[in-house]
């Protein structure tokens, strides 16, 4: 049961270019969710979509693009990535919005030089 | 705007003892509340829920409180080992209190000594 998984894990690129996260998961789940994490500020929401070709914005999507053409798939675009974008990238699906639990993936660690 | 509190210096305790661990979260008032477990490296893993009209919720040596009034969520670990040593997250809704998206602590770091 492969579950929520994530690709890459580990990036680096550089100031400027595009860089595409992939989130796939295998339950079929209705809404899935991209965080990024920082020290100091915990995880804060980016994007999050309630089912396919149905998106909205986070806490902090600025300099993020999402899409989701299928149910399974969630990938998130840094269109010109900035160092400010440096952290760690979570992907997380629940079945549901309002008490569901969210299943996360393993994460990317991306750093932009 | 709403804000979660956690305790931000990491809780070093021995192993077999209670660890207590507070989320606090001012400005508006949940109607539930997670709490996740994070290993270094890895994404958050769910641990329990509670709803704001149950006090108390237990699952074998977790227990986690609810306190409306004071705002306040409590999570304990009861006979902790070694193995309990990780960064927990308290995760109520964003407001207006059940659209269901989660707004995240920082984490308290919890360390288990043997």
């Amino acid at each position: 049961d492969a579950g929520i998984t994530q690709s890459p894990r580990y990036k680096i690129t550089e100031t400027g270019r595009q860089v595409t996260l992939m989130c796939h998961q295998t339950w079929s789940h209705s809404y899935m969710f991209w965080y990024r994490q920082d020290l100091g500020h915990g995880l804060r929401l980016i994007y999050y979509s309630a089912a396919a070709d149905i998106t909205d914005k986070g806490e902090v999507p600025d300099g993020y693009v999402v899409s989701r053409s299928k149910t399974e798939n969630f990938p998130l675009t840094l269109e010109s990535a900035t160092r400010s974008q440096t952290s760690v990238y979570f992907c997380a699906s629940s079945r549901g919005l309002a008490t569901d639990t969210q299943y996360f993936g393993p994460g990317t660690r991306l750093t932009v030089l | 705007s709403q804000k979660i509190e956690q305790n931000s210096e990491a809780l070093n305790i021995q192993e077999g003892k209670t660890a207590t661990l507070t989320c606090n979260y001012t400005n508006y008032s949940p109607a539930y509340l997670q709490w996740y477990r994070q290993d270094p490296g890895r994404g958050p893993v769910f641990l329990l829920l509670i709803r704001e009209n149950e006090k108390e919720k237990r699952k074998e040596r977790l227990k986690v409180t609810f306190d409306t009034t004071l705002k306040q969520s409590l999570f304990h670990i009861t006979a902790s080992q070694p193995a309990d040593s990780a960064t927990y997250l308290c995760a109520p809704p964003a407001p207006p209190g059940n659209t269901g998206k989660l707004i995240f602590g920082q984490g308290t770091t919890l360390q288990v000594k043997p």
